[in-house]
């Protein structure tokens, strides 16, 4: 079946970088989504893309859809703490439902 | 507007007992999906319902029954639980490509 690999598994980053997670498939997408799940809550989704090469802004958030639809880079810029939680990429290719990563956990250290 | 919920939030059962995880939706969405979390898989499909009327498996199935009520309701059930159902189990629902996740359901099988 269809896979994402999602990397790193997890990151431990200062209160104020820059942060930067992939997520990479064999297969074709044609939509990319990222989720961010806080600790004891449901995903909540971020991002959404809907064609190659797209990139888009939520706030501090910037995602890509990259031109070979086989693959999705979701940037946090100024890292705050409130961003720790569990990160999951997401594609869609029209056949299955989605498929997610196994996510990167981001820790953020004041 | 609550989105999606789920009852119960906690569950402990004992080895070979059944019981019913229910989720609701009002947001009109036609597809419904039962995922479990467990540490480091991410989110696993256990079974979706498409559209009211159908259903179909996921990547793990086995040991759980699921009944689309109506378009609102999809519950999952575990006719004889077993500790390797043990896990956090999060509904979702979808018009299109987005999903959007319940609070979840925490469930423990001694």
């Amino acid at each position: 079946g269809q896979q994402l690999n999602q990397s790193p598994q997890s990151m431990f980053i200062q209160e104020g970088e820059d942060v930067s997670m992939n997520c990479t498939s064999s297969s074709i997408f044609n939509t990319w989504l990222w989720y961010k799940q806080d600790p004891g809550e449901g995903p909540v989704l971020l991002i959404a893309l809907y064609k190659a090469g797209e990139l888009t802004s939520n706030g501090r958030l910037t995602a890509q859809f990259g031109i070979t639809r086989k693959d999705s880079f979701l940037n946090i810029s100024a890292s705050i703490p409130s961003d720790v939680g569990i990160y999951f990429c997401a594609g869609f290719s029209g056949n299955t439902p989605l498929v997610f990563g196994k996510g990167t956990r981001l820790s953020v250290i004041a | 507007n609550a989105g999606v919920t789920q009852t119960p939030k906690f569950q402990v059962l004992k080895t070979g007992q059944s019981m019913t995880l229910q989720c609701a939706q009002d947001m009109n969405h036609n597809s419904m999906y039962w995922y479990r979390q467990d540490p480091g898989m991410g989110l696993r499909l256990i079974y979706y319902s498409a559209s009211e009327g159908t259903t179909d498996k996921g990547e793990v199935p086995n040991g759980y029954n699921v009944s689309r009520l109506n378009k609102r309701e999809f519950s999952l059930r575990l006719e004889s639980a077993a500790p390797s159902q043990t896990s956090v189990y999060f509904c979702a629902s979808s018009a299109a490509y987005e999903q959007y996740f319940g609070p979840g359901t925490r469930l423990t099988v001694t």
